[in-house]
């Protein structure tokens, strides 16, 4: 199984900064990456796939990077709404794994 | 745009059953792979299945392999998920998810809750 590692657990910054998470596999998954979105109360949202490719609607100030075994999620300037708890998952694989999160909260 | 309605979540004893059902509206649910994704109290995601669109491939985690079944109804667009021999640690929020093209779950309904306990 693939461990999707996730850091930090916890990212504080200020509305109007940039956000950047980091996702490692414990093998390579060449870009076989997605990235939710999970705000309190709500399912996930669907951010990114193929490491850098946006879901529909998912503004441009989100965008994803990398390959084989190090990935980025890069948020270039939080908005309020952009408050969350954010999943990287693998699906180069079975079983699909998920990283365990990392929430970016208001500093 | 799909609309997932998860139900059948409740509380069961130990080793018990329980069967989730998942209702897809929309005419893309016979064309795409379905999935369930639990997420344990305060807990990140964890994958548990998937089934592709005609229902002849299935795939399972291991800690559910042999306890649970996950089967779909395109004729009714509803996806299933099975569940036998219930432990604690099956407490979670079963999502049920949409996957138009084998990589992500693009649509995700809004959980139902399966409490497992004495």
């Amino acid at each position: 199984e693939i461990v999707m590692t996730q850091s930090p657990a916890t990212l504080s910054v200020s509305p109007g900064e940039r956000a950047t998470l980091s996702c490692r596999a414990s093998q390579s998954i060449s870009s076989s990456v997605a990235w939710y979105q999970q705000k309190p109360g709500q399912a996930p949202k669907f951010v990114i796939y193929g490491a850098s490719t946006r879901a529909p609607g998912i503004p441009a100030r989100f965008s994803g990077s990398g390959s084989g075994t190090e990935f980025t999620l890069t948020i270039s300037s939080l908005q309020s709404e952009d408050f969350a708890v954010y999943y990287c998952q693998q699906y180069n694989y079975w079983p699909w794994t998920f990283g365990q999160g990392t929430k970016v909260e208001i500093k | 745009e799909v609309q997932l309605v998860e139900s059948g979540g409740g509380l069961v004893q130990p080793g018990g059953s329980l069967r989730l059902s998942c209702a897809a509206s929309g005419s893309t649910f016979s064309s795409s792979w379905m999935h369930w994704v639990r997420q344990a109290p305060g807990k990140g995601l964890v994958w548990v299945s998937r089934i592709n669109s005609d229902g002849s491939s299935r795939t399972y985690a291991d800690f559910v392999k042999g306890r649970f079944t996950i089967s779909r109804d395109n004729a009714k667009n509803t996806l299933s998920l099975q569940m036998n021999s219930l432990t604690a640690e099956d407490t979670a929020l079963y999502y049920c998810g949409r996957d138009l093209t084998g990589s992500v779950v693009d649509s995700w309904g809004q959980g139902t809750l399966v409490t497992v306990s004495s």
